[in-house]
């Protein structure tokens, strides 16, 4: 079974910039949870999307998005960039039905896309 | 919102040596979950441990609810143990998601 894939890995850009990351969860899970990891902050929750509806969000800027389409697959959106966005965005997938099985909240991270802003 | 408290913060251990880290929580959890990121960024799942006592090798990790803590033992330790170690958890109310901790850095020397 695939794991969570995370693309791209690596990228640099400037401020002012926008930048769009994409995470494909492990087939059959529908919910995707997008965390924010910097060396101040550590890992921050950014938002959850489940069958294509937003669930939950985190305290961040409304230059942080994120869309799920039907296939499952996630995107996330930074637009302007600052430098302070510069972080390991880490992309997970559970199969976001906690209420039928506790075991559903178990959450995969994929390897994450390593974002430097300049 | 939940706060969530690991310690300590670094540990530095000689290979085979055992370790407890610990996970302290503020509020009643439905949720409680160890990973282990390696130094190349990737979380792994170690344990989904609202309550109750887990064994998987090498590991075993302990969430006493009541008292709003978690312990992840480590035994004859590795350096491939080596990397942090967090700890994250979601409220039972409240729309809070998943709160990690700072973690704990565990370094693991030949």
């Amino acid at each position: 079974k695939a794991g969570v894939t995370q693309t791209p890995r690596y990228l640099i850009k400037t401020r002012g910039q926008q930048v769009t990351l994409s995470c494909s969860p492990i087939s059959g899970h529908r919910s995707v949870s997008w965390y924010q990891q910097t060396p101040g902050q550590g890992l921050q929750f950014l938002f959850e999307y489940f069958s294509e509806t937003q669930r939950n969000k985190g305290n961040f800027p409304g230059r942080f998005s994120g869309r799920q389409f039907s296939n499952s697959r996630s995107e996330m959106n930074v637009s302007t960039l600052e430098l302070g966005d510069s972080a390991l965005y880490l992309c997970a997938s559970s199969s976001g039905q906690g209420w039928l099985s506790s075991g559903a909240n178990v959450l995969t991270f994929g390897a994450g896309s390593r974002l430097t802003v300049l | 919102g939940i706060q969530v408290e690991q310690s300590p913060p670094d540990l530095i251990l000689q290979e085979g040596a055992n370790s407890t880290l610990r996970c302290n929580f503020s509020d009643s959890v439905n949720n409680l979950q160890w990973f282990h990121q390696n130094p190349w960024g990737q979380l792994i799942n170690l344990f989904y441990i609202p309550s109750g006592t887990k064994q998987n090798g090498r590991l075993s990790a302990t969430t006493v609810a009541t008292e709003r803590y978690s312990l992840l033992y480590i035994s004859s330790s590795q350096t491939t143990d080596s990397g942090v170690y967090f700890c994250a958890v979601e409220p039972d109310f409240g729309n809070e998601k998943l709160t990690f901790g700072t973690g704990t850095r565990l370094t693991i020397i030949p």
